[in-house]
């Protein structure tokens, strides 16, 4: 099961939207409704972000937003702040067999 | 509040085998449809998911290092151990735990460094 490809980098002024692309294939991201994100700061607890290609969990910004359209998810992260400047992780259920697959990791920088 | 933490060595030999324990609290792994992940980051790499074990004790592997892999849970203890046999320097990376089949919470991570 290969890694899901995610841009290497993506950067936008604060209040910018920025969208950042997860594509996989149609035995996860295309299969199933259960794509996650995750934001990571150096340093710290890997913090969930999106769930379910497009819940928020309590506590998440409303400009953080998800979506997918076949084999790609992306997350939106609209009015851009300096303390998004982070690494993005996507993740996709896979089945039962591989479970899990994550991106390839895109990092967020703030201009 | 849900909190995880892992703990182990800092620094194995190539061919030792690791053993990560994941101390968490605020939940508990008997309850039906609660699961502990354990997911690893090499150094300026992506994250890997690696094994997670269910309340009823079903226990799941990456493919591709299924061989190597054991994952326990303790549940009076509120612990879940992995181990990972036959270490190799590519192994070395940081070693997250995480609550849920969605990885809601994660503990902070240690690193884990293979090394002669």
């Amino acid at each position: 099961q290969s890694a899901l490809t995610q841009p290497r980098s993506v950067s936008g002024s604060p209040g910018q939207s920025v969208a950042i692309s997860c594509t996989g294939t149609s035995s996860d991201v295309g299969a199933y409704n259960y794509v996650s994100w995750y934001q990571l700061h150096p340093g710290t607890a890997p913090k969930l972000m999106i769930y379910d290609v497009n819940k928020r969990p309590s506590g998440v910004p409303d400009r953080f937003s998800g979506s997918k359209s076949a084999n790609t998810a992306s997350l939106t992260i609209s009015g851009l702040q300096t303390e998004d400047e982070a690494d993005y992780y996507c993740c996709s259920y896979a089945g039962n067999y591989t479970l899990y697959v994550f991106g390839t990791g895109t990092k967020v920088t703030v201009l | 509040q849900i909190t995880l933490k892992e703990s182990g060595p800092t620094l194995v030999k190539p061919t030792q085998t690791l053993t990560l324990t994941c101390t968490f609290s605020g939940f508990s792994l008997s309850t039906s449809g609660v699961a502990v992940g354990w997911i690893r980051q090499p150094p300026g790499k992506a994250l890997e998911w690696l094994a997670l074990i269910y309340w009823d004790d079903d226990r799941r592997y990456s493919p591709s290092l299924k061989t190597r892999l054991t994952i326990t849970k303790d549940t009076s203890k509120k612990q879940v151990v992995l181990t990972m046999t036959n270490m190799d320097p590519v192994d070395t990376a940081t070693y997250y735990c995480a609550h849920g089949r969605g990885f809601d919470f994660w503990g902070q991570g240690t690193l884990v460094t293979v090394s002669s």
